[in-house]
């Protein structure tokens, strides 16, 4: 089974650009998310999607973050404009959703984001 | 809000020992529990999850266990060797939430 995948791996921009994450879960998980997890903390949720829907985006700062899931499969991160504070790894994960009881996440490799 | 916790930030132990990491939470109304590892410059990959009905799970060298009415998990490394060293993070969800709340890790270096 292909776990998710994540592109690209690593990214360097300038403060002030644009950047896009894209994330493909695995194969039939209802449920996919968007961590941020800055150098030296734990992972901390931006966006939740359920299929093509957003569950949870509480913490997305939505002023230069947005993302979309479109037909519930494939999702895309973008920020514009960044900002030094953004230099983070970002970490997509899935799970099966409501269909599966445990809520067990899987997690990709990241994308590591420098911001100069 | 729910808050997790980790002691110690960093241990460093020699091969062969057995070690304990700690993670604790601040409410105990959890769904499950589960413990990841994390290689630098890696994803996280999931070791064990404790549904919050279960005392312990094990797998391999590791026994996780849990305590829910006092917000403390433990994981045991038994017979640690130098392919163990990396970060260890404890994360729970919540009720009705699938979201998973994180403490910071806990940095593991076992020398040969």
């Amino acid at each position: 089974e292909a776990g998710v995948a994540q592109s690209p791996r690593y990214k360097i921009i300038e403060k002030r650009q644009s950047v896009a994450f894209w994330c493909n879960p695995i194969s039939g998980h209802a449920t996919l998310y968007w961590y941020q997890q800055i150098l030296g903390q734990g992972p901390k949720l931006l966006i939740q999607f359920q299929n093509n829907g957003v569950v949870d985006d509480s913490q997305l700062p939505k002023d230069r973050f947005s993302a979309e899931r479109l037909k519930g499969v494939d999702s895309t991160l973008k920020i514009q404009p960044a900002k030094l504070e953004d230099s983070a790894v970002y970490l997509c994960a899935s799970s099966l959703g409501p269909s599966g009881s445990l809520y067990e996440q899987y997690f990709g490799p990241g994308t590591r984001l420098t911001v100069t | 809000k729910q808050e997790v916790t980790q002691i110690p930030a960093a241990l460093s132990v020699p091969e062969g020992e057995n070690l304990v990491l700690n993670c604790s939470f601040t409410d105990s109304a959890i769904y499950n529990l589960q413990w990841f590892r994390q290689d630098p410059g890696k994803g996280l990959t999931s070791l064990l999850l404790i549904q919050s009905s279960q005392r312990e799970q094990t797998s391999g060298r590791l026994n996780a266990s849990l305590d829910k009415s006092s917000g403390r998990s433990t994981l045991y490394i038994a017979a640690s060797q130098p392919g163990d060293s990396a970060t260890y993070l404890c994360a729970v969800t919540q009720g009705g939430s699938e979201k998973l709340v994180f403490g910071k890790g806990t940095k593991l270096t076992v020398n040969p």
